[in-house]
């Protein structure tokens, strides 16, 4: 079985450029999550979707971060205009209907912004 | 809301000593504690879990205790391996939101 997939792995922009990533999770996982890894730091999360509906997004900055999972399946995360500060790797995970608790993740594609 | 704590930031030990990372949570109203491994340059994989209404879980060479009075939870990794070298996160899922909150994460180093 495939895992969660993530593109691109590595991303490098000037600051004020745009930059999208892109999340495939495990199929049939109905939950979708993307969350921000700074160095050195846990896991943050960003954005939660149940399906296409996303259920939790209070910790994603909407000035700048927006998301989308239009058709339940793969997920978008666009930052744009970037910041230096947003430089960190950017994790998605899914999980399956249901109370298993655990969260698969992806590689992550990190963000170098300069 | 929920706040992890985890300690220590850093862990050294020889191949086949134990090792044991401790957390603490700020939530009484937390019910699930997963622990996650971090190898470089992948995301964190599950490795074992605890949920509130048990105190302890064995997974052959690693176990986690819950103590859910003094809100604080702990991995022990027994006779170590090299293979064991990774970052280690702690988690709590919150009460109300469902939300799990990770620890800052401990770097253990298994030296051959």
């Amino acid at each position: 079985e495939a895992g969660v997939v993530q593109s691109p792995r590595y991303k490098i922009i000037e600051k004020k450029q745009p930059v999208a990533f892109w999340c495939n999770p495990i199929s049939g996982h109905n939950t979708l999550y993307w969350y921000l890894q700074n160095l050195g730091q846990g896991p943050e999360l960003l954005i939660r979707y149940e399906n296409e509906e996303a259920v939790d997004d209070s910790q994603l900055p909407k000035d700048r971060f927006s998301a989308e999972r239009l058709k339940g399946v793969d997920s978008t995360l666009k930052i744009q205009p970037a910041e230096l500060g947003d430089s960190a790797v950017y994790l998605c995970a899914s999980s399956p209907q249901g109370d298993t608790g655990e969260l698969f993740f992806g590689e992550g594609s990190r963000l170098t912004v300069l | 809301g929920e706040n992890v704590e985890q300690h220590p930031s850093t862990l050294s030990v020889q191949e086949g000593d134990s090792a044991v990372i401790k957390c603490t949570y700020s939530d009484s109203a937390s019910n699930y504690f997963p622990w996650y491994k971090q190898e470089l340059g992948k995301g964190p994989q599950l490795i074992i879990d605890i949920r509130s209404n048990v105190g302890e879980k064995k997974d052959q060479r690693i176990a986690v205790t819950l103590n859910k009075t003094a809100k604080h939870f702990s991995l022990h990794i027994t006779e170590t391996q090299p293979e064991d070298s990774a970052v280690y996160f702690c988690a709590a899922r919150t009460g109300d939101t469902d939300k799990l909150i990770f620890g800052t994460g401990t770097r253990l180093q298994v030296f051959p």
